[in-house]
């Protein structure tokens, strides 16, 4: 199984929004609505910010949001803040009931 | 609150073995699938198994397949992960999260640190 396709990096200003891609395969993001985002800084575990392509848990703030087109997932920030700085991963169920992650996306808050 | 806290990792040689544990409290442990996440140092997540609320179903990612082994203990809110036949590219913080499967992993512990070197 191959890990999911993200940006190496993408940045923003304060107040900017952005929107980070996730691309996988008719076997994970096309076949199944459970994709999933996590954020993490550094030396902190991740934390979830979207699960089920375009739900927030509690907690997470509004300005969070995903969505999914065929083989692509996205998860869009708007309003940058400072804190948002961090690495962002995407996760997707497959066939086969495994996971796979994407190779995570740098999060720079110019 | 919610807690995971796994313990376990260390430094082991090549072809040695490990077996991690993760703690989990503040919520009903044996309603809840349960799995094991790693990263690699500056690496990203890998998803490394998952195991059923009951223990009956187990998944494992090709690279740990026939090397690793995912249990639970339901009476003492306990998952585990053997690890044997360690190799380099073993070396990892390893996660176990609550959740898994088609279901998001919402609870992290904070991860033990194993490093497979001679």
């Amino acid at each position: 199984q191959s890990a999911l396709t993200q940006p190496a990096s993408v940045s923003g200003s304060p107040g900017q929004s952005i929107t980070i891609s996730c691309t996988g395969s008719s076997s994970d993001i096309g076949g199944y609505n459970y994709v999933s985002w996590y954020q993490q800084h550094p030396g902190k575990a991740p934390k979830l910010m979207i699960y089920d392509v375009s739900v927030r848990p509690s907690g997470v703030s509004n300005r969070f949001s995903g969505s999914k087109s065929g083989n692509t997932a996205s998860l869009t920030i708007s309003g940058l803040q400072a804190e948002d700085e961090a690495d962002y991963y995407c996760s997707s169920y497959t066939s086969g009931s495994h996971v796979v992650f994407g190779g995570g996306t740098k999060l720079t808050v110019l | 609150q919610v807690q995971l806290v796994e313990s376990g990792g260390g430094l082991v040689k090549p072809g040695g073995s490990l077996r991690l544990s993760c703690a989990a409290s503040g919520f009903t442990f044996s309603d809840n699938h349960m799995s094991w996440i790693r990263q690699a140092p500056g690496k990203g997540l890998e998803w490394v198994s998952y195991i059923s609320s009951s223990g009956s179903t187990t998944y494992c990612a090709d690279s740990v397949k026939g090397r690793f082994t995912t249990s639970r203990d339901n009476a003492k809110n306990s998952l585990f992960l053997q690890m044997d036949s360690l190799r380099a590219e073993d070396t990892a913080l390893y996660y176990c999260a609550r959740g898994g499967g088609n279901y998001p992993s919402v609870y992290w512990g904070q991860g033990t640190l194993v490093t497979v070197s001679s």
